[in-house]
């Protein structure tokens, strides 16, 4: 079964940018689908958007989708999420999570997750 | 736009019996999986497709599907079992995964 390992903290600026990767060990990779999923304080999860490597196209959430990219590196087995402009209200974990299937409409079933990384977004 | 609904918060009997349920139009059409987050903790599957758990999950979770709503179901509820609970599914109107707000599971 794949393992995913994340980036560390990261303290930023508002307006700024922010990379948080996600290194996949074990299992399938290319063929997987990997989300990227947000917890802010005080809030539920938020997905906000994946991609599937083999494909190379990503899908995001509405709400983001000026703001979020999401890549992925084959050779090295890692997914990258950037959130741009930067607001306070980005301040949350983040998450990368791996589908069971590597299916667009089966990418809600998300069953290794990342550790977390803790965004934190001030002035 | 497409959204499911969950009950804030539900509570239930040390040994009893609770259903967790998440509604949404999205479910009509797909199975909804579950998560549990604990404190400090990454979420976990702990329920997905018409009735199925990943390795490791005890059998006291169980699911349902009717309609437009999904149930998760905890018997002989345990103290370790308190945590938030997310269903999601597939939203094929906007082509993207949605997530219900939650419920906070408290174990009396």
């Amino acid at each position: 079964q794949v393992q995913l390992v994340q980036s560390g903290t990261a303290v930023k600026k508002p307006g700024s940018s922010v990379r948080v990767s996600c290194k996949a060990s074990g299992g399938t990779f290319s063929t997987s689908g990997i989300s990227w999923v947000r917890r802010a304080p005080g809030q539920g999860l938020e997905w906000m958007g994946a991609i599937i490597p083999i494909l190379g196209t990503a899908k995001y959430a509405q709400k983001l989708q000026d703001r979020v990219t999401i890549t992925a590196d084959e050779s090295t087995r890692t997914a990258y999420m950037e959130l741009s402009s930067l607001r306070s209200e980005d301040t949350a974990v983040y998450y990368c999570a791996s589908a069971i299937v590597g299916e667009w409409d089966l990418l809600n079933t998300m069953d290794v997750w990342g550790q977390g990384t803790t965004v934190s977004v001030s002035s | 736009s497409s959204e499911l609904t969950q009950d804030p918060a539900v509570s239930v009997a040390l040994g009893q019996t609770v259903r967790i349920t998440c509604q949404g139009d999205s479910l009509r059409s797909y199975y909804a999986s579950w998560y549990q987050q604990k404190p400090g903790q990454a979420p976990a599957l702990v329920l997905y497709g018409k009735n199925n758990r990943p390795s490791g999950i005890p059998d006291r979770f169980s699911g349902s599907s009717s309609g437009n709503t999904a149930s998760l179901t905890i018997t002989g509820t345990q103290a370790e079992d308190e945590a938030d609970y997310y269903c999601n599914s597939w939203d094929n109107i906007n082509n993207v995964v949605i997530f219900g707000g939650g419920t906070k599971l408290t174990v009396l």
